[in-house]
């Protein structure tokens, strides 16, 4: 089962910041959040992913919690390819061969 | 880049087929693994593969086997193809270590009449 809870779905206008909330309050201390995307159609696309501290990188910001039970994933300036389905995931260490485990996501539209 | 590819985008089975589902990547990754995504489901897990002749059950195994002779390549098989496994089959490939992310295929969309 998935161990994250998100908003089932959020609508961000173009060009502003989307900002897409992840509760994972039962994380363990070994435990990294990771971020997947899915445009219709396609394979779920990675993100980013992170253990306690802030990321950034040329897609997104991931913004964690001091306590690491919530997460907030932030595409600074949304575009009409930015709608998508969006999961959160937590996963055990940070190897690969450890199955992402997908929950129902949050399906984000981005209106002109 | 990293490329997963599946051998087919569309293909239309007879119930009772035995259905091969291919899936190649370049990059040398040892971990492979095959989902399947349903509407009001999400993706789930089939099976999963570390190595060469290596593989796990996921959550939903039933009706399903798996072979990966080469690292490279790792085959979803339908013994006798019902009209429960029509569905998207995802395939997705990671390295083994730190800051690894999974690469996804295309997807198959797979119908059985």
């Amino acid at each position: 089962d998935a161990k994250t809870t998100q908003p089932p779905s959020m609508d961000c206008a173009e060009g502003r910041a989307a900002n897409l909330p992840c509760n994972h309050s039962t994380i363990s201390g070994n435990e990294y959040v990771y971020w997947y995307r899915q445009i219709h159609s396609q394979g779920p696309q990675y993100i980013i992913h992170g253990l306690k501290n802030n990321e950034t990188n040329e897609m997104a910001s991931l913004i964690i919690t001091e306590d690491r039970k919530s997460s907030t994933l932030i595409l600074p300036h949304a575009t009409l390819r930015d709608t998508a389905v969006y999961y959160c995931i937590v996963r055990v260490g940070n190897s690969g061969n450890t199955p992402l485990v997908f929950g129902k996501g949050t399906r984000l539209s981005v209106i002109a | 880049d990293v490329k997963v590819t599946q051998s087919s985008r569309y293909l239309v089975k007879r119930t009772g087929e035995k259905v091969f589902l291919e899936c190649v990547q370049d990059m040398d990754h040892e971990n492979m693994f095959w989902y399947r995504q349903d509407p009001g489901l999400g993706l789930r897990l089939i099976y999963f593969s570390y190595d060469v002749k290596m593989k796990e059950k996921g959550d939903i195994p039933e009706g399903y086997s798996v072979s990966r002779e080469k690292k490279e390549r790792f085959s979803l098989i339908l013994e006798s193809a019902s009209t429960n496994q029509t569905s998207m089959y995802l395939c997705a490939s990671s390295l083994t270590g730190s800051g690894t992310e999974a690469f996804f295929g295309q997807g198959t969309r797979l119908t059985v009449v």
